[in-house]
C-alpha cells in the first residue's frame, strides 16, 4: 500500500535555529497537510496545501512557518526560528479531495 | 469550542470484555467522520469514514457507527493488539478538506 514518508525521525535544535522537516506524499494525492502533536495533548492541524498554495492554515501557522512543493514529490515545513514551545511530533499527510487524509510516522522534533 | 469530544479519556478492558468508545461532534452538515488508530511514537492509522447517520462500518473486532450528534466505536472481544490510542476526527463543510481531531481515548486490554 503507498505510504506517505518523513525525514527525518528526530531532529534536535538550539532556540533561534532553522529547521526543515521533510514529507514524500502519495504521488497521485492533491491535498497535503501538517498537523503537529505536542506530547499528551491532541493531533492539532497547522496547514493544508493544495494547487502550490496554502488552502488552509490554523492560529499556530504564523509567520515563522512556511511551507513549499520545491519538487514533483516533497513537501516541507519550515519553522525559521523556533521556540521551546515547537517542540513536538510533526505529521505530514495527504488525501485525495474528500477523502481520508493518509499520516506519515512523524519527525519528533526538540528544540533545547 | 471543542468541535469533537471523546469519551472516556482512557479506557482499561480485559481481554474479551467488550465496549465502546465515544465521539460527540457539534460540526453542522458533516462532511465526513473519521476514526484513526494511533501506536505510541507513531502516525494516525486510518480505520474507518462514516458520512451520514446510520451508517456503520466493521473491521475485525471494530464496529463504528454514526448518528446525528455522535460516533461510537465499538470494540468486541478485544486482544491485547488492539491496546492504543483511538481518534475520532471530523471534516468541517464547505470547500475545507482539513480535518479536526479529538483528543482520543487510550484503550489498553490487559490479557
Amino acid at each position: 500500500e503507498p505510504e506517505v514518508t518523513q525525514t527525518p525521525s528526530h531532529q534536535v535544535t538550539q532556540m533561534g535555529q532553522e529547521v526543515i522537516l521533510r514529507c514524500v506524499p502519495i504521488s497521485n494525492h492533491l491535498y497535503f497537510y501538517w498537523y503537529r502533536q505536542i506530547l499528551g495533548q491532541k493531533v492539532e492541524f497547522l496547514v493544508s496545501f493544495y494547487n502550490n498554495e496554502i488552502s488552509e492554515k490554523s492560529e499556530i501557522f504564523d509567520d515563522q512557518f512556511s511551507v513549499e512543493r520545491p519538487d514533483g514529490s516533497n513537501f516541507t515545513l519550515k519553522i525559521r526560528s523556533t521556540k521551546l514551545e515547537d517542540s513536538a511530533m510533526y505529521f505530514c499527510a495527504s488525501s485525495d479531495p474528500g477523502e481520508k487524509l493518509f499520516f506519515g510516522s512523524g519527525t519528533q522534533l526538540s528544540v533545547l | 469550542e471543542d468541535q469533537v469530544t471523546q469519551s472516556p479519556e482512557a479506557l482499561r478492558l480485559q481481554e474479551g470484555e467488550s465496549s465502546s468508545l465515544n465521539c460527540s461532534y457539534t460540526v453542522s452538515g458533516l462532511r465526513g467522520l473519521f476514526w484513526y488508530r494511533q501506536d505510541p511514537g507513531k502516525g494516525p492509522e486510518f480505520l474507518f469514514t462514516l458520512y451520514s447517520a446510520g451508517e456503520e462500518k466493521e473491521k475485525e473486532r471494530l464496529k463504528a457507527t454514526l448518528t446525528k450528534k455522535e460516533s461510537f466505536l465499538h470494540i468486541t472481544a478485544p486482544k491485547p493488539e488492539d491496546s492504543a490510542t483511538y481518534l475520532c476526527a471530523c471534516r468541517e463543510p464547505g470547500g475545507y478538506q482539513k480535518v479536526t481531531f479529538g483528543t482520543g481515548t487510550k484503550l489498553q486490554v490487559i490479557p
